[in-house]
């Protein structure tokens, strides 16, 4: 149980260009999901936090208007990085929240492989 | 002082070896303590979550909290090729949402 998937796993774009990444969690509700940013040899940093049907919380120095987050399921959140630019360039990964399903924490994050952006 | 303290390694050890990877932590609200697991490339995987002082077995991971100490650990007997990543410990308060990450520690374990 407890399995998140991420789609595309790597995709190099062109600078301007829009770029969606989706997270699902397939056997289970997430009330909440999590995007995260990592660097090479870095540890996660946290860029949003959103929940189902509401508007997502941004970290701060994170540009809302430049990474769009949509929460429009229990188990789906898609990341569009809007005009993407060279030093969008990164790891992003996902993560949900469990609802309390039978063998699923709610009190901690079940993480998506991965997405590799790379912009040319 | 920073909140939570990871040596970032890299660690290397023989096959077969024991691992201790080890935390410490400065927020006394922390009440969810968790071990995750990422390879190169890919997203981190939950190894071992508790919340409770003690020691808690899945396997050959053996997660130990000492709240008193604010000191967590993770072994790991007889290791693996296989076990060669990084590993990342996080922690919850009770109520809150957002983990707290270590910096991560590089483990390889040699053949």
């Amino acid at each position: 149980g407890a399995v998140v998937s991420q789609h595309p796993s790597r995709v190099i774009c062109k600078s301007g260009t829009s770029v969606k990444i989706e997270c699902r969690s397939l056997d289970f509700q997430a009330t909440t999901m999590f995007w995260y940013r990592q660097f090479p040899k870095k540890s996660l940093m946290l860029m949003a936090t959103s929940n189902e049907g509401s508007k997502a919380t941004y970290e701060q120095g994170v540009e809302k208007d430049k990474f769009l987050i949509n929460h429009a399921s229990l188990t789906l959140s898609t990341l569009t990085v809007t005009s993407a630019h060279p030093e969008d360039s990164s790891f992003y990964i996902c993560s949900a929240r469990g609802q309390g399903t039978s063998g699923i924490s709610t009190d901690t994050q079940y993480f998506g492989p991965g997405t590799r952006l790379t912009v040319l | 002082q920073k909140e939570v303290e990871q040596d970032p390694g890299p660690l290397s050890v023989p096959e077969g070896a024991i691992v201790s990877l080890n935390c410490t932590y400065s927020n006394s609200a922390f009440q969810y303590f968790m071990w995750y697991r990422q390879y190169s490339r890919k997203g981190p995987e939950l190894l071992m979550y508790t919340y409770s002082s003690g020691n808690k077995e899945d396997g050959r991971f053996t997660a130990q909290v000492d709240k008193s100490s604010k000191y967590i650990s993770l072994f790991i007997r007889d290791s693996q090729p296989s076990d060669s990543a990084t590993y990342l410990c996080a922690f919850l308060t009770g109520g809150g949402n957002k983990l707290t990450f270590g910096t991560g520690t590089q483990l390889k374990v040699e053949l």
